[in-house]
C-alpha cells in the first residue's frame, strides 16, 4: 500500500469549473508538497505547507494534519491547467502519490 | 527555468551501451536526488546525496551508478541496462534531504529508452 493516496486518478472538467484533488497520507510528516507535471516531464512545485491553507492565484491548498488529508483546489479552471498533479509528503523521506491527471476542456 | 538542468532530455541506448545522465543545480541546495518515474507508478527514489555524501541507496541495481562530485552536480552512470529500465529519470534538489526547509525543485527529466 502506498503511503500517499490521491483521488481521483483522472479528472476531466469543462473550462471554468471548480476542481478539487484530494490527498491522504499514512505517515508522520513535516511538510506536504503539491507538484504539477506537464507533458514532457518537468515537475514544478506549487505549494509546500505544514498547516492551514495557502493560496496562489487560482490555486488553493489546504491541509488537515489531524486527519492526514490535503486538498488542492483550482478555481475557474483553464485548459492550461491540464497536467498531472502530484501530492508528496516529507517524512523520514519523500513519499509520492501516483498523481491525478487533469484535463480541462475548452 | 527551474534552476535544475538535466541532460540529455532524451536517450536511446542498447543493452550493452554505457551512457551517463547529468544534473546541475544553481540553487545553492545541499541535497540532490535521482528519481525514476514509470507509467502509472509513484516516483521511485533511487539515490540521495546530502553535502556530496550518499545518504540513501534505495536498493537500486548496480547497473545504475551515481556520482556526486560537488553539491551542484549529480551524475547517473548507466551500464548494461535492461528494457524494463526504460523510464523518465528525474533529478531534484532541496535545501536539505528531509524537505523540512524548502521545496523540492525538479529538472525536466531524461527520457530513457533501452532497446
Amino acid at each position: 500500500k502506498n503511503e500517499v493516496e490521491q483521488s481521483p486518478q483522472n479528472l476531466t472538467a469543462q473550462e471554468g469549473e471548480f476542481i478539487t484533488i484530494n490527498c491522504s497520507y499514512s505517515v508522520g510528516i513535516s511538510a506536504l508538497h503539491w507538484l504539477q507535471q506537464h507533458p514532457g516531464g518537468g515537475i514544478v512545485s506549487l505549494f509546500m505547507l505544514s498547516s492551514g491553507k495557502k493560496k496562489h492565484g487560482r490555486l488553493i491548498a489546504t491541509i488537515n494534519i489531524q486527519e492526514k488529508h490535503s486538498s488542492l483546489h483550482i478555481t475557474a479552471s483553464h485548459p492550461r491547467d491540464s497536467a498531472v498533479y502530484i501530492c508528496a509528503v516529507a517524512g523520514n523521506q519523500f513519499y509520492f502519490g501516483t498523481g491525478t491527471s487533469l484535463t480541462v476542456i475548452p | 527555468e527551474t534552476g535544475v538542468t538535466q541532460t540529455p532530455r532524451h536517450l536511446v541506448m542498447g543493452m550493452t551501451n554505457k551512457k551517463s545522465l547529468k544534473c546541475e543545480q544553481h540553487l545553492g541546495h545541499n541535497a540532490m536526488y535521482w528519481y525514476k518515474q514509470s507509467a502509472k507508478k509513484p516516483l521511485e527514489l533511487m539515490f540521495v546525496y546530502n553535502f556530496k555524501e550518499q545518504t540513501e541507496n534505495n536498493s537500486v541495481p548496480s547497473r545504475f551508478s551515481p556520482e556526486c562530485p560537488n553539491s551542484s552536480h549529480l551524475f547517473l552512470h548507466l551500464h548494461t541496462l535492461q528494457p524494463e529500465d526504460s523510464a523518465l529519470y528525474l533529478c531534484a534538489s532541496s535545501q536539505d534531504s528531509m524537505g523540512r526547509h524548502g521545496e523540492l525543485f525538479f529538472g525536466e527529466g531524461s527520457r530513457l529508452t533501452v532497446l
